[in-house]
């Protein structure tokens, strides 16, 4: 079946340290998506990439590092950087283009630090 | 930039009782609307999608939402509400000519009580 897988589902990080939260799909979707969920504020767009080797910055990327090297993955990266880091992190997928707008999404990776 | 609001941050209804979400969204131009529901600890599913034409949109697991372009609104409903519906429930916009792009609403969390 076709879908995206997060992992891991829970990890637990000192503070100081990076992070990498990784995200993988096979819906053979052009456009992936990173969000950060904190209660009460929804979603909040931190990374995304159209196509290989491209990404742009969302609302809140200032403590986060992605990469795009292959259709299929998106990695985040967490640096020690980000100044609040526990958070529920969600990875999305779509097909590019005016397509209706539906991203398909992972089961999330929670975040904490210790 | 576009925005969303939901009213509610918490909504509690009885099993079998009629539903209503309240979505506010702000953008100028026509826009894209979703509703996605997310179980927890879980990733979001789609409900259902607004892009033109008739403005009363049905979605899966019996719920439908109505587009009222002058109370900027995208409320969401349903007519009996079962025990599994509780979850949270996020309502998103989009810009009309980059669908993939959606800004989220901070989201209602329903409880639904025997």
């Amino acid at each position: 079946d076709g879908g995206i897988t997060q992992s891991p589902k829970y990890l637990f990080r000192k503070e100081g340290q990076n992070v990498t939260l990784s995200c993988e799909q096979n819906l053979n979707h052009d456009a992936m998506y990173w969000y950060r969920q904190d209660p009460g504020q929804g979603l909040r767009l931190i990374y995304y990439s159209q196509i290989v080797n491209d990404f742009q910055k969302g609302d809140i990327a200032e403590g986060y590092s992605v990469s795009r090297e292959k259709k299929e993955s998106f990695p985040l990266t967490v640096t020690s950087a980000q100044k609040n880091p526990t958070a529920f992190y969600l990875c999305a997928s779509s097909r590019q283009g005016r397509s209706g707008g539906e991203l398909f999404f992972g089961e999330g990776s929670r975040l904490t630090v210790l | 930039a576009q925005s969303v609001t939901q009213p509610d941050i918490h909504i509690t209804v009885s099993e079998g009782a009629s539903l209503e979400l309240r979505c506010n969204y702000s953008y100028g131009a026509t826009p894209y609307l979703f509703w996605y529901v997310q179980s927890p600890g879980q990733g979001l599913q789609l409900l259902l999608k607004y892009f033109s034409g008739d403005t009363l949109v049905q979605g899966i697991k019996g719920f439908e939402a109505e587009f009222k372009r002058s109370q900027s609104s995208f409320n969401l409903r349903k007519p009996s509400v079962h025990w599994s519906d509780a979850a949270e429930y996020f309502c998103a916009v989009a810009k009309g000519n980059a669908g993939n792009m959606l800004t989220f609403g901070g989201g209602t969390r329903l409880m639904v009580k025997p």
